[in-house]
């Protein structure tokens, strides 16, 4: 997996609580992204980085803040989970801004 | 209308058999086209990348891209179970720090 690695890799947790998933890299790669997969949705972007402390929004941003505080490392929050966030989360790098790597995905349920 | 339409199947074929999987696009500013495979319960991994109208061939599958009707379509020849997995088709935007994926079609190759 290109040198990705997601933690945890799975999480069961309840309504209303925060959740963080992480995502590391050791390809010192500039751009990171999060990305949320749902039957009949595809991949859909949630966050993206393009350097430390630069990050953007994706389509699906509401209810999720990212950070990235060193080259390596990619946070996802959840701020207050909702049943709807329940889904399988992707971590993606690319260094030359096309061609994107994905980690091994953190299945995410929230009851 | 979305960006990317993909058929997302599933599709069920039997072994040997040439598979056809096709993706839709409605932006012309497209310049860029990859196919990802994604196993089940795996991140998506890159299988294929072209830049211009025409075909490219890697070993049994081809990548062909019809710009006028913005069309691209995977082929798969020789068709193994090996070769079930879901495949996305994926469009870098603008800049190309970000990627459009289709929904993905469901393959199955019948032993």
């Amino acid at each position: 997996d290109a040198g990705i690695t997601q933690s945890p890799r799975h999480k069961v947790t309840e309504t209303g609580t925060p959740v963080t998933l992480r995502c590391h890299q050791t390809e010192n790669h500039r751009y990171m992204y999060w990305y949320r997969q749902d039957p009949g949705h595809g991949l859909r972007l949630i966050h993206y980085s393009y350097g430390v402390k630069d990050t953007d929004k994706g389509e699906v941003s509401d209810g999720y803040s990212v950070s990235r505080s060193k080259t390596e490392d990619f946070l996802l929050t959840l701020e207050s989970a909702t049943s709807s966030q329940t889904s399988v989360y992707f971590c993606a790098i690319s260094g030359s801004t096309d061609t994107q790597y994905f980690g091994p995905g953190t299945r995410l349920t929230v009851l | 209308q979305k960006e990317v339409e993909q058929d997302p199947g599933p599709l069920s074929v039997p072994e040997g058999a040439i598979v056809s999987l096709n993706c839709t696009y409605s932006n012309s500013a497209f310049q860029y086209f990859m196919w990802y495979r994604q196993y089940s319960r795996k991140g998506p991994e890159l299988l294929m990348y072209t830049y211009s109208s025409g075909n490219k061939e890697d070993g049994r599958f081809t990548a062909q891209v019809d710009k006028s009707s913005k069309y691209i379509s995977l082929f798969i020849r020789d068709s193994q179970p090996s070769d079930s997995a879901t495949y996305l088709c994926a469009l870098p935007g603008f800049g190309n720090e970000k990627l459009t994926f289709g929904t993905g079609t469901r393959l199955t190759i019948i032993p």
